[in-house]
């Protein structure tokens, strides 16, 4: 079974600009998470889908936005880049069933905004 | 609100030695399950291990184990007979059943040494 994918893996933008990013879970999951690492805030969450409903949200501005699809692909979007969103996004997908939480992640995108 | 700590930024061990890592967590509820994860330079999140808080008995996978002391919040992985490829950064993490959030703590850099 094929792993969570993310496009594309690496970005370079300009502030101000805005940025689109993609993922596909593992077949079968209904639940996308995404998240934030830097060096100096570490991993934090952003917001979670499931069944193209936002279920959970983070501590994060309102220009961090996301979405489902009805095959559960994901993108998140951030507007107006400021040079602190530089970043590793990673995106995990899960079974989210009752007794199945665990989630598996991509590979990441890394964000450079100059 | 749910806080994971790991009290080690850093180890380094020599090839084929056992190495314990700490983590521990402050929760209120009563069913959550408890991960690490572990990161290698090439920043995909691999799961570990992972531990449902409602069984006692400790989860093993090969050369990993935990040590999970629910009343002391405390959840610990050991690595045995350690190999090179196992130089990582480890993130420990917490996750309230249902949630689909996870909570990390700042990670430990583990270098094994030939």
């Amino acid at each position: 079974k094929a792993g969570v994918t993310q496009t594309p893996r690496y970005l370079i933008k300009t502030r101000g600009q805005q940025v689109t990013l993609s993922c596909s879970p593992i077949s079968g999951h209904r639940s996308v998470s995404w998240y934030q690492q830097t060096p100096g805030q570490g991993l934090q969450f952003l917001f979670e889908y499931f069944s193209e409903t936002q279920r959970n949200k983070g501590n994060f501005p309102g220009r961090f936005s996301g979405r489902q699809f009805s095959n559960s692909r994901s993108e998140m979007n951030v507007s107006t880049l400021e040079l602190g969103d530089s970043a590793l996004y990673l995106c995990a997908s899960s079974l989210a069933s009752v007794r199945e939480d665990t989630q598996y992640f991509g590979p990441g995108t890394r964000l450079t905004v100059l | 609100a749910q806080t994971v700590t790991q009290s080690q930024p850093e180890m380094s061990v020599q090839e084929a030695e056992t190495v314990t890592l700490s983590c521990t967590y402050d929760t209120s509820e009563n069913n959550y399950y408890l991960f690490w994860y572990k990161q290698p330079p090439s920043r995909q999140m691999i799961l570990v291990i992972r531990q449902e808080a409602y069984k006692q008995q400790n989860a093993t996978e090969n050369r990993f184990s935990v040590n999970f002391q629910k009343a002391a919040k405390s959840f610990s992985l050991k690595i045995s007979d350690s190999q090179l490829g196992d130089t990582a950064m480890y993130f420990c993490a917490f996750l309230i059943q249902g949630a689909q959030k996870l909570v990390f703590g700042q990670g430990t850099r583990l270098t094994i040494n030939p």
